[in-house]
């Protein structure tokens, strides 16, 4: 039973620069969400993605976007790195929208910026 | 928005004893608590979850129990195991979509 996967695994990226993570979710599932987890805090909620309609945001700048693609992938891209968006990348799925379903992780992607 | 306040940091306990780790969540709306464990460099996996409509839910070591009136929820571990060494994080979150995480637990189970 393949889990949620994610790409790439490890990103170094310069101020200025963009970049885009890339998220597969469980089989069936039909919801993704992006989060943010800087070094020693928990994960931060960025987006959530339901039938490739975004269905929240959090508290992150416009610099910040994502989509979900038919086949219920999805990408986030941030643009103009700054040195804070140094981090880990977590992307989540659930079968359906809705804060009472499970989500489950994605091994993330460490974004490093120099 | 919803904020989780969770308490201790750092927790280390005697391999075979029991850990407790206590959140706080601040609003009523909010219905699906789940807690999840991460190990260094793997990613957060679900280990128990409660909704609102029950007090306690059990699952052999783990345990997880919830005051709606006091906005409280716990993660019990009983006899702990040098394998439950990790991080552990409480979310919560309403019908909407979003988890609102703790700032994590670091356990450590000392042989």
């Amino acid at each position: 039973d393949a889990g949620v996967t994610q790409s790439p695994t490890h990103l170094i990226k310069t101020r200025g620069q963009h970049v885009t993570l890339r998220c597969s979710p469980i089989s069936g599932h039909k919801s993704v969400s992006w989060y943010q987890q800087v070094l020693g805090q928990g994960p931060q909620f960025i987006f959530q993605y339901y039938e490739k309609e975004e269905r929240g945001r959090g508290n992150f700048p416009d610099r910040f976007s994502a989509r979900q693609f038919p086949n219920y992938s999805s990408e986030l891209n941030v643009n103009a790195l700054l040195l804070g968006d140094s981090a880990l990348y977590l992307c989540a799925s659930s079968p359906r929208t809705g804060g009472s379903d499970t989500q489950y992780f994605g091994p993330g992607t460490r974004l490093t910026v120099l | 928005g919803e904020n989780v306040e969770q308490h201790p940091s750092t927790l280390s306990v005697q391999e075979g004893d029991s850990a407790v780790i206590k959140c706080t969540y601040s609003d009523s709306a909010s219905n699906y608590f789940p807690w999840y464990k991460q190990e260094l460099g793997k990613r957060p996996q679900l280990i128990i979850d409660i909704r609102s409509n029950v007090g306690e839910k059990k699952d052999q070591r783990i345990a997880v129990t919830l005051n709606k009136t006091a906005k409280h929820f716990s993660l019990h571990i009983t006899e702990t195991q040098p394998e439950d060494s990790a991080v552990y994080f409480c979310a919560a979150s309403k019908v909407d979509y979003k988890l609102s995480f703790g700032a994590g637990t670091t356990v450590t189970v000392r042989a």
